[in-house]
């Protein structure tokens, strides 16, 4: 595709269940982050891959968040047992490196904990 | 650590006026610097970025931004705003590879 995919656009849950966002980065790019974004605040940083591996997952808030990535493909953020604080957009993005290329961002996944 | 400071939370211009957005920075070593901007209800898109040479970077929509190593500052600016430039804009940061940091956000208000 031309741009970065994620999905679901929208996902509203119950407190305590599980949910799983996906991105489709860039075709060949190699590094791949995700954000998280609440309402009116800038973009945190959860955690960047490198390939399929995870040089940097500093920024995950707790044991319940969790990410993978195949390959140099498709990224899975999972978040086991939400709380309402875990209401934001999600945003994932990729770049052909890690080093000094722009981040190129999907419109991201608007979680809403109930 | 790194870390990005947008001192501005809004920052109000007429159109055809010059405008400036703030940012400084703090990283240890040599920084690489992004600018990016959030129309609403949209993703992030990449305005310019600051690597190395020239301190004063040109980008997209007219943009342009002057690294101050002195100051460790990195200003977006534009000598005629307009309106259609209203929107929420992003300093970044990183040192070497891996995680890119944000600032927290300016809103550029441009009215007619």
């Amino acid at each position: 595709g031309a741009g970065v995919s994620q999905s679901p656009s929208n996902k509203v849950t119950e407190k305590g269940k599980d949910v799983e966002l996906r991105c489709d980065p860039i075709s060949g790019h190699t590094a791949l982050y995700w954000y998280r974004q609440r309402l009116g605040q800038g973009l945190e940083f959860l955690i960047y891959f490198q390939g399929n591996s995870a040089p940097d997952k500093s920024g995950l808030p707790s044991d319940r968040f969790s990410a993978e990535r195949t390959g140099e493909s498709v990224s899975t953020l999972t978040i086991q047992r939400t709380q309402q604080e875990d209401s934001a957009v999600y945003l994932c993005a990729s770049s052909q490196d890690s080093l000094n290329s722009p981040l190129h961002f999907g419109n991201g996944t608007r979680l809403t904990v109930t | 650590a790194q870390s990005v400071a947008q001192p501005e939370d809004q920052v109000n211009v007429a159109e055809g006026n010059p405008l400036t957005v703030k940012c400084t920075y703090s990283v240890s070593g040599n920084p690489y610097l992004f600018w990016y901007v959030q129309y609403p209800n949209r993703g992030l898109q990449f305005l310019l970025k600051y690597i190395t040479g020239d301190n004063l970077v040109k980008g997209s929509y007219g943009f342009e931004a002057e690294f101050n190593k002195s100051q460790t500052s990195f200003h977006l600016k534009k000598p005629s705003a307009l309106v259609s430039d209203s929107a929420l804009y992003f300093c970044a940061v990183r040192r070497g590879t891996g995680k890119l940091i944000f600032g927290q956000g300016t809103t550029l208000q441009v009215k007619p």
